[in-house]
């Protein structure tokens, strides 16, 4: 157990709808990474917090956005959503710079 | 720009053998870290091993080693007498300023009985 949680663990949706990701990092941890992982493919950096605030930001689309809350939790929002966008999403979390990041288990997106 | 390269998409080996899986990576900073994480068909990412740059010593974890090499901006990882339960994708990455872990595209590695 990584002690990084993510919700839900699977997700089923209908092309054009929108869900929230969550995931709660490990006690501490003040860092939030959210990564996307579509079938057989690397990891694709998403987006950075660090204590709130937006850090980094990668090859995240226009539909999607994230948020750090005063508890240090995250959220993934992803809108409009299409086909490809099935995925595992994962978030990570660390203490700082060069800290060990701790993966959450992902969450499954499927879109039909 | 970050960019990390596994050169090799699959490795094979047979089950107590050594295997190295390598990993290149470009990087314009003096101070950063890399890392080797794992991730089994559970799909669950796992930390393997890190080393931080300024380090010059490799580091190592039981069965794993990493040869670094600065100079030539290598980042090799060494898996000693492999085991089963060893079989999983391996992904090489490097973070720099707590900004973001750029991986490699991963080495699929399989452990024959």
């Amino acid at each position: 157990d990584s002690g990084v949680t993510q919700t839900p663990k699977h997700l089923i949706t209908a092309t054009g709808q929108r869900v929230t990701l969550r995931c709660s990092p490990r006690s501490g941890d003040l860092s939030v990474y959210w990564y996307q992982q579509s079938l057989d493919q690397g990891l694709q950096f998403l987006i950075h917090y660090y204590n709130g605030e937006e850090r980094a930001k990668g090859n995240i689309l226009e539909r999607f956005s994230a948020q750090q809350f005063p508890d240090l939790h995250s959220e993934l929002n992803l809108s409009s959503l299409e086909l490809g966008d099935s995925a595992l999403y994962f978030c990570a979390s660390s203490a700082g710079q060069g800290a060990w990041s701790f993966f959450g288990q992902g969450t499954r997106l499927t879109v039909v | 720009a970050q960019t990390v390269t596994q050169s090799q998409p699959e490795m094979s080996v047979q089950e107590a053998e050594t295997v190295t899986l390598s990993c290149t990576y470009d990087t314009s900073e003096s101070d950063y870290y890399l890392f080797w994480y794992k991730q089994p068909p559970s799909r669950q990412m796992i930390l393997v091993i890190r080393q931080e740059a300024y380090k010059q010593q490799n580091a190592t974890e039981n069965r794993f080693s990493v040869n670094f090499q600065k100079a030539a901006k290598s980042f090799s990882l060494k898996i000693s007498d492999s085991q089963l339960g060893d079989a999983a994708m391996y992904f090489c990455g490097t973070i720099q300023g707590a900004q973001k872990l750029v991986f490699g595209q991963g080495t699929r590695l399989t452990i024959n009985p």
